[in-house]
């Protein structure tokens, strides 16, 4: 596609039930990532793949929170059980594997835990 | 971990008025430092990306300066628009390219 591309655009759930987050990023992006915002707060790094390399997941808050990337394309991020506090809008990226290319975002999820 | 920090948090401005914030970040191992400008109900969208020491960029009134060696980045808008009402952000990859975001700087251009 010609862009990232995320879905849901919105999410309403229960407490305790469990979402998945989809990101189809960019045709040959290699590097891709996630990020969330909380209301009134930064962005907050979630995970990173690269490649076929071991993502980082250095950012998940909780074991409650994984993602997969399959094949080198779309990734799904899954919130199991969810909390209140899990409330965000939750942004993908991807881009190029170099540093000096910029990260072409999608247009979130905003996830609302009621 | 790269500790990226912007400074104001947030900034109102009347319209006509010029501005600037600014991005601090490691001195050490730099690579590269971008900004982006996040609109309400939008996603964010890059603004420059630069390398290289003294490199300064420019995109119609906005502009952008680097100084790698003491670690921090200004970005400058002249004459502000209502439309330049955003959050800017800016970011620097570490090694492995993985971005690290500062918080923003929160915009609002009144009319």
């Amino acid at each position: 596609g010609a862009g990232v591309s995320q879905s849901p655009s919105n999410k309403v759930t229960e407490k305790g039930k469990d979402v998945e987050l989809r990101c189809d990023p960019i045709s040959g992006h290699t590097a891709l990532y996630w990020y969330r915002q909380s209301l009134g707060q930064g962005l907050e790094f979630l995970i990173y793949f690269q490649g076929n390399s071991a993502p980082d997941k250095s950012g998940l808050p909780s074991d409650r929170f994984s993602a997969e990337r399959t094949g080198g394309s779309v990734s799904t991020l899954t919130i199991q059980r969810t909390q209140q506090e899990d409330s965000a809008v939750y942004l993908c990226a991807s881009s190029f594997a170099t540093e000096n290319t910029e990260a072409f975002f999608g247009q979130g999820t905003r996830l609302t835990v009621v | 971990i790269l500790n990226v920090e912007q400074s104001p948090q947030s900034l109102h401005v009347q319209e006509g008025d010029s501005t600037n914030f600014t991005c601090s970040f490691p001195s050490s191992n730099f690579y590269a430092l971008h900004w982006y400008r996040w609109e309400t109900a939008k996603s964010p969208e890059a603004l420059f990306v630069m390398t290289l020491n003294g490199d300064e960029k420019k995109k119609g009134r906005i502009s952008a300066t680097l100084n790698t060696k003491e670690g921090y980045s200004y970005l400058y808008i002249k004459g502000s628009q209502p439309e330049d009402s955003a959050t800017y952000l800016c970011a620097s990859p570490n090694t492995g390219n993985q971005f690290y975001f500062g918080t923003g700087t929160s915009l609002t251009v009144i009319p």
